[in-house]
């Protein structure tokens, strides 16, 4: 299976609600990194947290790292319509300094 | 600065055709990246290359081959294509660093192989 493992698979909420998402992975990291793909769109990078953080903002985003427990969360407050899109963890292996490992993804849908 | 983009947005080749996908980068990035993405999966790593000259298999090359001639291009070929093949590729670029940095990605381009 994939380094990197989003959870849900697809997430259907009502706007003004929290959004969470969970990527779990198997190796040792150097940094995760979350990533946004609107419809039929390139990925947007969303934020980057290294191995030795355990907890980063930005904006209406919080992205939670237990190395330990070899997961990641990522938490979107007051979810908006426009934040409809599908969200992928990515982990940077701590034996490359180029390569990302991409999750297969959270649908995440926030109806009006 | 028009970061990353990629040349076509859209194709369709006949099964043993050949095609090359252009991405350019204008922010001067080391790495470079082509990825495929298939319905419902995340990005497979095809092949990547960490400067002008360099390139460098990842987790799927087999059917592909590139080139970065350039620092600013990076080059993926199709010698043969298959139905397989099928699928939405993505070209990436990053700086360099001791881990990676985020990626910046292109817009994709839509390959169908009948």
């Amino acid at each position: 299976s994939q380094q990197g493992e989003e959870d849900p698979q697809a997430l259907s909420i009502q706007e003004g609600e929290n959004a969470t998402m969970n990527c779990s992975y198997k190796t040792s990291i150097n940094n995760l990194q979350w990533y946004r793909q609107n419809s039929g769109r390139g990925l947007v990078h969303l934020i980057l947290i290294r191995s030795n953080e355990r907890e980063k903002h930005s904006g209406r985003l919080r992205v939670t790292l237990d190395t330990s427990k070899k997961s990641s969360s990522l938490l979107i407050t007051a979810s908006r319509a426009a934040d409809t899109a599908s969200y992928f963890c990515a982990t940077a292996l701590s034996d490359s300094s180029y390569k990302l490992i991409f999750g297969s993804g959270t649908r995440l849908l926030v109806r009006p | 600065n028009a970061g990353v983009t990629q040349t076509p947005k859209f194709r369709v080749l006949k099964t043993g055709q050949s095609m090359t996908l252009l991405c350019a980068q204008d922010m001067n990035h080391e790495y470079m990246y082509w990825y495929r993405q298939d319905p419902g999966m995340g990005l497979r790593l095809i092949h990547y290359s960490v400067g002008e000259g360099t390139t460098a298999k990842g987790e799927v090359p087999d059917g592909y081959n590139v080139s970065r001639l350039k620092k600013q291009n990076f080059l993926l070929g199709l010698e043969s294509a298959a139905p397989s093949q099928t699928s939405v590729y993505f070209c990436a670029s990053s700086p360099p660093g001791l881990a990676p940095h985020e990626q910046f990605f292109g817009p994709g381009t839509r390959l169908t192989v009948l």
